[in-house]
């Protein structure tokens, strides 16, 4: 059990640019979720994918917002045109069926 | 609307007394209840989850559910200067965690 794994650790970019972050979940586990957190607040959910199906989306998950997991295994989260109000730790969490998830350390993204 | 609400705190306590951190939770739909531990600019590491009325005791750490009063509680014996951290509640609503922003404890040595 290597753990959740999140890809980038850190980003920054520039207002407008489209940025891409990967996840890869604990082996076993079928379930993967996107959350985005920011300074003082618990993490908001962002969307859910079991296997390689995305079965629920956030309303805060705009259509600059795309996220997938081809063949059910690891998963990115693609932002397109970045806002400031972008900036915030995006955080992956798997696991296996209804069990408890588990966090991965996050990407901290930064826009200028 | 689906929430769940923590005292920020700063919650203070002496190394080695007893730390009580509180929750409530606002939709009698939820079944599954968790407490993750988050250092500062770490992720959320799960600590206990609890799902049925009463007490859960794991070590040090003891959970209790209240599902009439809409209220969960984590205690943590013989605090340790080590459990400072902000201490995050989620109660889980069909297939997401919902989050309340967090208690930060501080234990003093």
């Amino acid at each position: 059990d290597t753990g959740v794994s999140q890809d980038p650790r850190h980003k920054i970019t520039k207002r407008g640019q489209n940025v891409t972050f990967r996840c890869d979940p604990i082996s076993e586990h079928n379930r993967l979720y996107w959350y985005r957190q920011t300074l003082g607040q618990g993490p908001e959910f962002l969307t859910y994918f079991q296997n390689e199906a995305q079965l629920e989306k956030s309303r805060l998950l705009s259509d600059r917002f795309s996220a997938e997991r081809p063949k059910g295994s690891f998963s990115t989260l693609e932002i397109q045109r970045t806002e400031q109000g972008d900036s915030a730790m995006y955080l992956c969490a798997s696991s296996l069926d209804r069990q408890p998830q588990h966090f991965g350390d996050g990407t901290r993204l930064s826009i200028l | 609307q689906k929430e769940v609400e923590q005292n920020s705190g700063p919650l203070s306590v002496p190394e080695g007394a007893i730390a009580s951190l509180n929750c409530t939770y606002s939709d009698r739909g939820s079944q599954s209840f968790f407490w993750y531990r988050q250092y500062s600019g770490k992720s959320p590491e799960l600590i206990m989850f609890i799902y049925s009325n009463g007490d859960k005791e794991d070590g040090r750490f003891t959970a209790q559910l209240n599902k009439a009063s809409q209220y969960v509680s984590l205690l943590i014996r013989d605090s340790q200067p080590s459990d400072s951290a902000t201490y995050l509640c989620a109660a889980e609503y069909g297939n997401k965690l919902v989050f309340g922003a967090g208690t930060i404890l501080r234990v003093k040595s």
